[in-house]
């Protein structure tokens, strides 16, 4: 069975510092892995995706994530917040063997103070 | 190339009430599924379909039905809403792997659904 565990619920980071959101995940199999943002009152948009081409995945907006499968992690992180980063952030995997559905982390939320 | 639409936005009703929420894509994918988010708990999977007249059960599916007559839509429907059925409601749709390696889902805006 796959699942992801979102370490924190809320990250708090001031402009300008580095952002680290914390995801493991559990699978049976070489997982697909993503990262989705949804800003307040929006859809869902894809960060980024692992999927076993290279460990370290780069996203759109400067994110990264690199996959790390001794830990099971699946670390997303930013050099320098920016204000419009502020949103909530999912982690997710992907079932690969079936319909392709996703399982996703509870969510973290990002605040940037000014 | 307008993705996956969903409608309505926004919708009330009161317990016992039936409606559908209507999901459509044009980007001829096979793979179409429909999630609720909840606070504090992610978005959960209540029905999806691997294409046009299969469709089977997520993880949340009791109090709703789907059905799939063609690529392109996917309709969710409640025939008794609940209280306990005030969500937001995504609709996604991807390509099945096979089709190559990225397996990237779609999202709709969403409908916001409120049950009184």
């Amino acid at each position: 069975a796959q699942s992801v565990t979102q370490l924190d619920s809320h990250v708090s980071v001031s402009e300008g510092t580095p952002v680290l959101l914390r995801c493991n995940y559990s699978s049976s199999y070489s997982p697909s892995l993503f990262w989705y943002v949804q800003h307040p009152n929006k859809g869902l948009q894809l960060l980024l995706k692992y999927t076993s081409a290279a460990t370290l995945v780069k996203g759109i907006n400067g994110f990264e994530a690199e996959f790390k499968k001794s830990e099971t992690s699946f670390h997303l992180t930013k050099p320098s917040a920016h204000m419009s980063d502020a949103a909530e952030y999912f982690c997710v995997v992907s079932d690969q063997t079936g319909a392709n559905n996703l399982f996703f982390g509870t969510g973290t939320r990002l605040t940037v103070i000014p | 190339n307008a993705g996956v639409t969903q409608t309505p936005k926004f919708q009330v009703l009161k317990t016992g009430q039936s409606m559908t929420l209507q999901c459509a894509q044009d980007m001829n994918h096979e793979y179409m599924s429909w999630y609720r988010q909840d606070p504090g708990m992610g978005l959960r999977l209540i029905h999806y379909s691997v294409g046009a007249g299969i469709t089977d059960q997520g993880e949340v599916p009791n109090g709703y039905n789907v059905s799939r007559s063609t690529t392109e839509d996917f309709p969710l429907r409640l025939l008794s809403a609940a209280p306990s059925q005030t969500s937001v409601y995504f609709c996604a749709s991807s390509q099945p792997p096979r089709r190559g390696p990225w397996n990237e889902q779609f999202f709709g805006p969403g409908t916001r659904l409120t049950v009184l």
